[in-house]
Order: C-alpha cells, then structure tokens, then sequence
C-alpha cells in the first residue's frame, strides 16, 4: 500500500523553538506539498516542491520554510515557532499532471502541532 | 480565481439512507476532481479521482459524477453506514501561472445516524 508518512502525529513545541515536521513518501512521485489546516480556514498551502532541491511558495509561506535534498523526503521547517502556527499540518504528494495521473494526491496522517 | 463550494455543510441522516454531497467550481478549465474523506484529527483518504474527461467513477457504494461544463460534481453514498460519517472534502486540480494548484472546498461533515 503506498503511502505517505509524516514523521510525528503529535507535537508539543515551545515559542521560539525551531521545529523540523518530515514527510517521507514511497510512491516514487516527483510533486510534494505541505498544507495547513485551521477550523474555518480550509487548507491552504504553504509550500510545494516539484524536484528535489526545489521550492515553490504556496498561499501562506510567511514564517515557514522548506528542504527538499532527497526525492521521498520533504521536511517543513518553522524558524522560530509562534502560536498562531500552532494547526494541523498535512504533507502531499502527487505524480506531474503531464504524466497520466492515476491516484492524485496522496495524503499523510497529519500532524497536530501545538505551540505553547 | 478558483473557488470551490461545498453544500450543505453538514448533513445527519439515518442509517441505510442514500445521499449526495454536492460540489460546486467556478472555473471550468480543470485538470480532475477528487474526493476526499477526512475523519477527527486524521489526515486526508482519497475516495475518488475523475479526469476532465470523464463522466464519473465508482467505488464500491460511492459514485462521483463530473459536468465540468456547469462546473459541478456530486458524491453519491448508497445505503449510508455509521461507518461513513467524517467530513467530505472536494477538491480541482488546476493550472495556476506556471504550476498547478489543488483547490478545496470546505468540506461536508456527514453524521450518519444508527
């Protein structure tokens, strides 16, 4: 069954701290994403990836920032953790759309980060 | 700009009821919908994929349908189970610039009943 794995279900961080959130997947796809999502808000995007060592800025990027140095792994980093980052975050990823895109976009389990 | 619309927001029905969660787009010019089912506190499963090309998709008791034309598609769930209740989101792929952007709606939040 392929998948896409978020490292951590459940994290407790403080203000200030630098927070590390890793998504591994295993379905050899070249497009990866991370999203946020917030009660009322939906999700929107943060940053996405279509390469490795690539990057691109979603919709909400301000105080987020992303690696890409392996093609299954993407790891969303927060510089300095505030509580308004404090949401449910979910990894993505998905083929190229100019490939026949059979499966979409498969989605992690999430993980719910709360800054205190 | 690309807006997706999910109605009604949240939805009870009894067990072994037959219901369809609808959803709207603004724009036509779409690569494929998805389906999603979201449970409490847990991540994204993907229901169903339809193509712009395509009509609907079925899997098991769920059926997608897809006019692209009216931009509208709908999630047909047969005899509604206890088990079904989580949020239903939809979502279009769509080319944004450059790239290619996924666009949610807000989701249904379905409560099935015993």
């Amino acid at each position: 069954d392929v998948k896409v794995t978020q490292s951590s279900r459940y994290l407790v961080k403080r203000t200030g701290e630098k927070v590390f959130l890793e998504c591994v997947q295993d379905m050899d796809h070249e497009n990866m994403f991370w999203y946020r999502q917030d009660p009322g808000l939906g999700l929107r995007l943060i940053y996405f990836s279509y390469d490795v060592k690539m990057k691109e800025k979603g919709d909400i990027p301000e105080g987020y920032s992303v690696s890409r140095e392996k093609k299954e792994r993407f790891s969303l980093i927060l510089e300095s953790a505030s509580t308004n980052q404090t949401s449910m975050y979910l990894c993505a990823s998905s083929e190229p759309r100019g490939r026949m895109d059979r499966t979409g976009y498969t989605f992690g389990s999430g993980t719910r980060l709360t800054v205190v | 700009k690309q807006e997706v619309t999910q109605i009604p927001a949240a939805l009870s029905v009894p067990e072994g009821e037959n219901l369809v969660l609808n959803c709207s787009f603004t724009d036509s010019a779409i690569y494929n919908l998805q389906w999603f089912r979201q449970d409490p506190g847990k991540g994204l499963t993907s229901l169903l994929l339809i193509q712009s090309s395509q009509r609907e998709q079925t899997s098991g008791r769920l059926n997608a349908s897809l006019d692209k034309s009216s931009g509208r598609s709908t999630l047909y769930i047969a005899a509604s189970q206890p088990g079904d209740s989580a949020t239903y989101l939809c979502a279009v792929r769509r080319r944004q610039g450059g790239s290619e952007k996924l666009v949610f709606g807000k989701g249904t939040k379905l409560t099935v009943n015993p």
